[in-house]
C-alpha cells in the first residue's frame, strides 16, 4: 500500500441499508478525516480523528458514524442509507507535527449512490 | 460563521497567466491551503501560506494577505494539464480545514 486506499470504488445502495466505506492509510498519520464532495459545495468535512482512539464531529456528521481502533484505518458507517446520502467520500489523513505544513493526503474516493 | 469564497469558473489561454482570488471569514486562522483536483481525481496539496506575502514554486505561486482575508493562485506558463478545480482551505484551529467550493478552470488552446 502507498498513501491511502479506499473501498469500494464504487456503490450502489438501497436505501435503508448499511454501509461502511473503507479507508486505510499507510504513512503513520496521526489525524485522519472524511469529506463528502458534492457538486456546487465543495469539500464537507464528515467526522474526523486527531489520534487513534479518539474521534470527533464534523460539519455534516448526521446519519454516519465512524472508529478509529488502530492508526492505520477510520471506517466510515452509514446506519441506514439514504439519498441525500449520495455523494462521492473522501478519506484524507494528515500528521500533526508543530510546525509542520501537516498538509491533508486524499484517497482516491468512493462514489456512492442511494436508490 | 465561517466563510470562503472563491469563483465558480475561469477561462484562460494556454501560455497565459491567471489569477485565481480566495476571500474568507473564519473564526481563526492557522494556515490557507490550495489544492488541484483533476475531473473524478482526488485533491492534490499545491502550496501553504500562514505567513503575509507570496510564495512561489515553479509554475505556481500563492499569496496571503491576513489582514485583509485574501489569498491568491497565480498560475504561470498555463498548460492545458491545469485544466482542473482549484480549492482554497483555510485552517481554523488545530488540523481541520473548512474549504471553498473550488474554482473550475478552463484552459483553451
Amino acid at each position: 500500500i502507498a498513501g491511502i486506499t479506499q473501498a469500494p470504488t464504487s456503490q450502489i445502495l438501497a436505501a435503508g441499508r448499511r454501509m461502511t466505506l473503507r479507508c486505510t492509510q499507510d504513512m503513520r498519520h496521526n489525524a485522519m478525516y472524511w469529506y463528502r464532495q458534492d457538486l456546487g459545495l465543495g469539500l464537507r468535512l464528515i467526522h474526523y480523528s486527531n489520534t487513534a482512539g479518539t474521534t470527533g464531529k464534523g460539519e455534516v456528521p448526521d446519519g454516519y458514524s465512524v472508529s478509529r481502533a488502530n492508526t492505520d484505518d477510520f471506517p466510515l458507517t452509514l446506519a441506514s442509507a439514504v439519498p441525500s446520502q449520495t455523494s462521492v467520500y473522501f478519506c484524507a489523513s494528515s500528521d500533526t507535527l508543530a510546525g509542520d505544513y501537516n498538509e491533508q493526503f486524499f484517497g482516491p474516493g468512493t462514489r456512492l449512490t442511494v436508490l | 460563521g465561517q466563510n470562503i469564497d472563491q469563483p465558480t469558473e475561469m477561462t484562460a489561454t494556454e501560455g497565459a497567466i491567471v489569477q485565481i482570488n480566495c476571500t474568507y471569514q473564519t473564526s481563526g486562522f492557522n494556515g490557507l491551503f490550495w489544492y488541484q483536483q483533476h475531473a473524478g481525481e482526488a485533491p492534490t496539496f499545491l502550496s501553504y501560506n500562514v505567513l503575509d506575502g507570496l510564495e512561489e514554486k515553479g509554475r505556481f505561486s500563492s499569496f496571503l494577505s491576513r489582514s485583509k482575508g485574501y489569498s491568491y493562485l497565480l498560475l504561470k506558463e498555463l498548460q492545458m494539464k491545469d485544466s482542473a478545480s482549484y480549492l482554497c482551505a483555510v485552517r481554523d484551529g488545530d488540523y481541520q480545514l473548512i474549504w471553498g467550493a473550488g474554482t473550475k478552470l478552463i484552459i483553451k488552446p
